[in-house]
């Protein structure tokens, strides 16, 4: 099974400046999507981008997707103490099924 | 939005007993259940998918007798560890798809089993 990678797996920013974070993955996919998860806590859903889209925004975040580079990236502009998270994406190949990157541990300082 | 619950939030046992942790969909009925793992600073790993009235499917390498897996309403899904051990010790986070919704997932808040 494929796994998805991210990086960095660590990223410490101040408050205000942009949050940029990758991730990799293996095979084909029908969709990527971006999960935030706060320390011990579930993950809570940010965004989805299909396999032939390349962009989408949703408030302060932006997702691009490269198949050709089996990549995407997520940005989030502006960042604020509570956006210190850690972030998965997560990759979907069929049936539904997710498999999660390593995640990126986001800092943002005050 | 669709919210899913998860049973206990926490909890302790004791080397080989078992326990139960239970993930609900609460204003949604859900087809799919997912279970995943997740130890502590990494990602998670899908243990299983739970499709309601029929057995679970394990992924490789996961003990289908050790972690038992019950989807019986649409709206509950039970994962039982038996004869608990530490290294059993993880978070355990359930998700849950709705039917006709696409392939959004709703996470559970997870259950933090300490084995002891």
């Amino acid at each position: 099974s494929q796994q998805g990678e991210e990086d960095p797996q660590a990223l410490s920013i101040q408050e205000g400046e942009n949050a940029t974070m990758n991730c990799s993955y293996k095979t084909s996919i029908n969709n990527l999507q971006w999960y935030r998860q706060n320390s011990g806590r579930g993950l809570v859903h940010l965004i989805l981008i299909r396999s032939n889209e390349r962009e989408k925004h949703s408030g302060r975040l932006r997702v691009t997707l490269d198949t050709s580079k089996k990549s995407s990236s997520l940005l989030i502009t502006a960042s604020r103490a509570a956006d210190t998270a850690s972030y998965f994406c997560a990759t979907e190949s069929g049936s539904y099924q997710l498999t999660f990157g390593k995640g990126t541990k986001l800092s943002v300082i005050p | 939005g669709a919210v899913v619950s998860q049973h206990p939030s926490r909890v302790i046992c004791k080397s080989g007993t078992s326990v139960k942790i239970e993930c609900r969909s609460l204003d949604f009925q859900a087809t799919t259940m997912f279970w995943y793992r997740q130890f502590p600073k990494q990602s998670l790993m899908l243990m299983a998918t739970s499709n309601e009235g029929s057995k679970a499917t394990y992924e490789q390498g996961v003990e289908k007798d050790k972690f038992l897996i019950n989807h019986a309403s649409l709206t509950l899904s039970t994962l039982t560890v038996t004869s608990a051990h530490p290294e059993d010790s993880s978070f355990y986070i359930c998700s849950a798809r709705a039917p006709g919704t696409g392939t959004e997932q709703y996470f559970g808040p997870g259950t933090r089993l300490t084995v002891t």
